[in-house]
């Protein structure tokens, strides 16, 4: 399965809504994750089956979506938000992750 | 609390092995399969390689298939990467991931890698 994200890098001001896309070559349910990784850090779990927040993870973060098309929604970007956002597929062996998005501040 | 942590790293030359440990503490080790992902410098996560929590299930990507065999012992809370036949482009940082929960296979606790460089 591939995954296709969208778009490679955006810049942002604080406050501003953000959209990252995700899309599966063939339908995946809501088999579907995002990561964040910070320079030099291990990604983190954002966000499990598609729209599930994980503990600890601001209210601002949201995901959506089902089948073969997935958004990230930040509501509120903020500083700390800085980063690179992955999804990955985990529908079915091997597992697939989309190319990245790197998110930064204006 | 929920830890994993990565140790093997090396500097390592083209077609010689290594192996990777993951060693788990803070959960109940032998309910939760584990994922190995890896980061070649500068480029994105690539998925590598998945256990079941009992060890009777692995998973590999196609660019390690037939190279790296992942294993556990759970009597030592500890999972393995073995790679051999390394190659250039297996230079990476490798993570171990946790289960997120014994029924979900997200990535839910990650360690902080080790940085595996195949060179001459």
């Amino acid at each position: 399965i591939q995954m296709t994200q969208s778009p490679s890098s955006l810049s942002a001001s604080v406050g501003d809504r953000v959209i990252i896309t995700c899309r599966a070559s063939q339908g995946i349910q809501n088999d579907l994750g995002w990561y964040q990784q910070k320079p030099g850090k291990a990604p983190n779990l954002l966000i499990f089956a598609a729209s599930n927040l994980h503990s600890g993870v601001p209210l601002r973060f949201s995901g959506s979506g089902s089948g073969t098309d997935f958004t990230l929604t930040i509501s509120g970007l903020q500083p700390e938000d800085s980063a690179t956002y992955f999804c990955l597929q985990d529908h079915s062996y091997p597992r697939t992750f989309g190319q990245g998005t790197k998110v930064d501040i204006k | 609390q929920v830890q994993v942590v990565e140790s093997g790293g090396g500097v390592v030359q083209p077609g010689r092995s290594l192996r990777l440990s993951c060693a788990a503490s803070g959960f109940t080790f032998s309910n939760y399969g584990i994922h190995w992902v890896r980061q070649a410098p500068g480029k994105g996560l690539e998925w590598v390689a998945t256990i079941s929590y009992d060890g009777s299930h692995s998973y590999y990507a196609d660019s390690v298939r037939d190279r790296f065999t992942i294993s556990r012992d759970n009597s030592k809370n500890t999972v393995y990467l073995q790679m051999s036949s390394l190659r250039t482009e297996d230079t990476a940082v490798y993570y171990c991931a946790k289960f997120l929960l014994p029924t979900d296979a997200s990535l839910g606790n990650w360690g902080q890698g080790t940085l595996v460089t195949v060179s001459s």
